[in-house]
């Protein structure tokens, strides 16, 4: 059981749009910290994608887009490509746990 | 170019101990935090152990507390996790990954921009 909680699966056709939704608390997400979040295409490591909420390091394209607000995070993306199938993963930090924190993950589908 | 390599999976029997390595290279080793972090077969990203940038911290899952321990050799830009009492539950493929951020005196939950290639752990 995550302490960030994702849908396990979204999906969607070429060209549109869809969120990955990541819920926290008030020890985590709620508090504060940063979320940031991971493109992990099948058989290879994580891949930042978007740090501290909504910023894209150099080369990620800007159909992904990151938003943060009260105890919750989302990860958007538009332009659906078949590259974009891969697992993404949310990221943040627990004070009550005194650690880092991933979410379960979501799995995205291109239809 | 920015790296980090780990090394030291294998296959070890229930109660057996194991030491992976990650090796660093292309940055400052002392200025940043580096963590494990461990993906079982089929399962999500699941952070083990960190280690600040100066050596002096070090922070554990309470999954792993009491039976791991990060430690590093900063003359060879290396950092280690000494794995003891072993579980089946802890087969898994293991990564180290900085933090983007440089110079954090302690583990704040900054996103890790490089990451290994992993080494996959087999407790069996």
């Amino acid at each position: 059981q995550s302490v960030l909680t994702q849908p396990p699966s979204v999906s969607g056709a070429p060209g549109q749009r869809v969120t990955i939704s990541c819920t926290g608390s008030s020890s985590n997400i709620g508090a504060g910290y940063d979320v940031h979040w991971y493109q992990q295409l099948p058989g290879t490591a994580p891949k930042l994608l978007i740090y501290v909420n909504s910023n894209r390091p150099s080369g990620v394209p800007d159909r992904f887009s990151g938003s943060k607000s009260d105890t919750s995070a989302s990860l958007a993306i538009s332009g659906l490509q078949a590259g974009d199938e891969a697992d993404y993963y949310c990221q943040s930090y627990d004070s009550s746990l005194s650690g880092v924190i991933f979410g379960g993950g979501t799995k995205l589908t291109v239809l | 170019e920015v790296q980090l390599l780990e090394s030291g999976g294998g296959l070890v029997q229930p109660g057996g101990s194991l030491r992976l390595s990650c090796a660093a290279s292309g940055f400052t080793f002392n200025s940043f935090v580096i963590s494990w972090v461990r993906q079982p077969p089929g399962k999500g990203l699941e952070w083990v152990s960190g280690m600040s940038g100066s050596g002096g911290r070090t922070y554990y899952a309470d999954s792993v507390k009491g039976r791991f321990t990060i430690s590093r050799d900063t003359s060879k830009n290396t950092l280690y996790l000494q794995m003891r009492s072993l579980r089946v539950d802890d087969t898994a493929v293991y990564y180290c990954a900085k933090d983007q951020v440089p110079g954090a005196v302690s583990l704040v939950g900054h996103a890790m921009d490089v990451w290994g290639q992993g080494t996959t752990v087999t407790v069996s």
